[in-house]
């Protein structure tokens, strides 16, 4: 077990609606990546969170948005679902920002958008 | 070309076999390097974690990094069922925030 858990486990959503998705990072931890992962792929980046100011972000729209509390929990919203959006999400914590820091991840969060 | 590849699988071996899990990539700028297991339906797992090139030996597993042919390797020793999950690996450049993984590959170890 990592210490990073993430809320709720499984969630079903309708297409055009919102969602968010939580995260508690590793005790210490003052950095949280999200990913997203597809059925048969690798996690992709959506974007970090360092000291609670985004800190690098992937391919991903603007609908995707994130926020990070003074406790480093950290939130993921999604805006209009699409069918695609069904996947795998992955928080992940790490001691500091950068290359250096190896990231452990939580168990997930798996969005099924209908 | 995808940044990171990697065969997907699946692998399957009998147990007690030696396995060979590898990665190509294609950024030279990738200094860090890590594999990951992931069970299926679970977070993946952190299992090695490997500066540059060389090699690097924790209990069963052995990671080895060639940065000259931007190539590396996970090798499983006595592979038990147990081992059965995907297996991911992943980088980052010295400047990067992110880790880049690959699409992971399929490993089954029958007992």
């Amino acid at each position: 077990e990592t210490g990073v858990t993430q809320s709720p486990t499984h969630l079903i959503k309708t297409r055009g609606q919102q969602v968010t998705l939580r995260c508690s990072s590793q005790s210490g931890h003052n950095t949280v990546s999200w990913y997203q992962q597809a059925l048969g792929q690798g996690p992709q980046f959506i974007f970090q969170y360092y000291r609670e100011e985004e800190n690098g972000r992937g391919n991903f729209p603007p609908r995707f948005s994130g926020l990070q509390f003074p406790n480093y929990s950290s939130e993921l919203n999604v805006n209009a679902l699409e069918l695609d959006d069904s996947a795998l999400y992955l928080c992940a914590s790490s001691l500091e920002a950068g290359s250096r820091s190896e990231q452990y991840f939580g168990p997930g969060t798996r969005l099924t958008v209908t | 070309q995808k940044e990171v590849e990697q065969d997907p699988g699946p692998l399957s071996v009998p147990e007690g076999a030696i396995v060979s899990l590898n990665c190509t990539y294609s950024n030279s700028a990738f200094q860090y390097f890590m594999w990951y297991r992931q069970y299926s339906r679970k977070g993946p797992e952190l299992l090695m974690y490997t500066y540059s090139s060389g090699n690097k030996e924790d209990g069963r597993f052995t990671a080895q990094v060639d940065k000259s042919s931007k190539y590396i390797s996970l090798f499983i020793r006595d592979s038990q069922p147990s081992d059965s999950a995907t297996y991911l690996c992943a980088m980052i450049a010295s400047y990067g925030q992110n880790f880049v993984f690959g699409p992971g590959t399929r490993l089954s170890v029958l007992p």
